[in-house]
């Protein structure tokens, strides 16, 4: 069974800056999709960035970026220019290529923006 | 367009009442899902349909739980009786699939669920 592990339960930045969010998972698949999902106050789902394992290029969404090591496992995501908005629960997800479209969700990352 | 809708959005509630929550995923998506959110466990997938038919349930808890999809535009999850322990947030989503190329599940706002 896939298992995503996402380290640091917690995290602070100050605004305009750079932060990033740590996301490792198992699996013994070669063709994977990864999400990351922004979980507001009002805690909503929102979708932040995707990323298809089958593509080498690291997925960009505006201010928000992937580091995507395959090797590693690894899926670790950027956010410049921290804003105040940004502050959230953030949740690294796991889906298998094709047949079952089941997300496996990390615990998240509590990141918080001071001003 | 019109997101996933769930409703209601709070639900307070004595121990052993029947709950019923809702949900209305996104028009022209073929699967939904319904998670459990705690602080302890996180969000768990309670279950899935695609076109309408349930194919994985292993995530409910037990047989106090049940869901159904009567309609490709409306699902319901049931739980009766009801216990404190399921005091959680209950979250919809849905998702579309197109061959070779799985699609981002879509998320209600929640259903707030407090069992007395």
């Amino acid at each position: 069974a896939q298992t995503v592990t996402q380290s640091q339960p917690e995290m602070s930045v100050q605004e305009a800056e750079t932060v990033t969010l740590s996301c490792t998972y198992d699996t013994s698949e070669n063709n994977y999709y990864l999400f990351w999902y922004k979980q507001p106050p009002s805690r909503q789902m929102i979708l932040v960035i995707r990323q298809e394992a089958y593509k080498q290029q690291n997925a960009t969404e505006n201010r928000f970026s992937v580091n995507f090591q395959k090797a590693a496992k690894s899926f670790s995501l950027k956010i410049s220019d921290s804003q105040l908005g940004d502050t959230a629960m953030y949740f690294c997800a796991f889906m298998n290529w094709g047949g079952s479209e089941k997300l496996v969700f990390g615990k998240g990352t509590k990141l918080t923006v001071n001003p | 367009d019109a997101g996933v809708i769930q409703s209601p959005r709070h639900e307070v509630t004595e121990m052993g009442q029947e709950v019923t929550l809702r949900c209305k995923p996104i028009s022209g998506h073929d699967y939904l899902f319904w998670y459990r959110q705690t602080m302890m466990r996180g969000l768990e997938l309670l279950i899935y349909f695609n076109n309408n038919v349930p194919i994985d349930d292993s995530g409910m808890p037990e047989d106090r739980f049940s869901a159904k999809m009567p309609n490709a535009s409306f699902s319901t999850l049931k739980i009766q009786p009801s216990e404190p322990r399921d005091s959680a947030v209950y979250f919809c989503a849905s998702s579309s699939s197109t061959q070779g190329s799985s699609q981002p599940q879509h998320f209600g706002d929640g259903t707030r669920l407090s069992i007395l």
